[in-house]
């Protein structure tokens, strides 16, 4: 298996709402990771997990919540989110942090969006 | 400060022309760089990266570190080609810098 899973593909939420977004990767990855893609934008890194821990958190608002259950499993928890954080998500995942270019490996996306 | 450069929001080309698409960086160490593409509704992709040295699909990229350039080549360009392209550079053990993105339009 050498993909990254996410789900859902569409997601549809009120501002109060709470929901979550799961990425699964069976690759034997050690590093996973959220980004957020605007419309023709590069991804913008949000958060890194590297063996389970956290390793980044690029200053996201608490509003979002993520979680690394296990090493191949990435979920993130949304709550009173905001319009302007209607986009698409991606996750990836990477085998870890050595230096020899290893690349990321993404996934679809969900297409999140705020009512 | 680390960044990673495209200049060309969109390239043009008509098929069997040759492509180049730019990337330039700044970074301080030991760089390392990636292209991924994206075509339309599909995932960002891994195309090359320069410690491998590798041709995908008639690409190849060349790490110039006196320039700072990682510029995408390709001899004669296909339509399948067109899509969105991001260099990206790695910064320290997890976080990898992207550049803005050149649209490719490969024209019949």
């Amino acid at each position: 298996d050498t993909e990254v899973t996410q789900t859902p593909k569409h997601l549809v939420m009120g501002m109060t709402n709470k929901k979550s977004l799961k990425c699964e990767q069976h690759m034997g990855h050690r590093a996973m990771y959220w980004y957020k893609q605007k419309a023709k934008k590069p991804p913008e890194l949000m958060f890194v997990y590297s063996y389970e821990k956290l390793s980044i958190n690029e200053s996201v608002p608490s509003r979002f919540s993520p979680e690394c259950p296990n090493s191949s499993l990435l979920n993130l928890h949304l709550h009173a989110l905001q319009p302007e954080d209607s986009a698409p998500y991606l996750c990836a995942s990477s085998q870890g942090g050595q230096p020899g270019g290893q690349p990321q490996h993404f996934g679809d996306g969900t297409r999140l969006s705020i009512l | 400060a680390q960044r990673v450069t495209q200049p060309e929001k969109l390239l043009s080309v008509f098929k069997g022309a040759p492509v180049e698409l730019k990337c330039n960086y700044s970074y301080s160490g030991s760089p390392e760089l990636f292209w991924y593409v994206q075509y339309s509704r599909q995932r960002l992709q891994l195309l090359l990266r320069h410690i491998s040295r590798e041709s995908i699909k008639g690409f190849t990229a060349d790490l110039n570190k006196g320039e700072t350039s990682f510029h995408l080549k390709k001899p004669f360009a296909q339509e399948e080609d067109s899509a969105m392209y991001y260099c990206a550079l790695r910064q320290g053990t997890y976080k990898y810098i992207f550049g803005t993105g050149t649209r490719l339009k490969v024209l019949a």
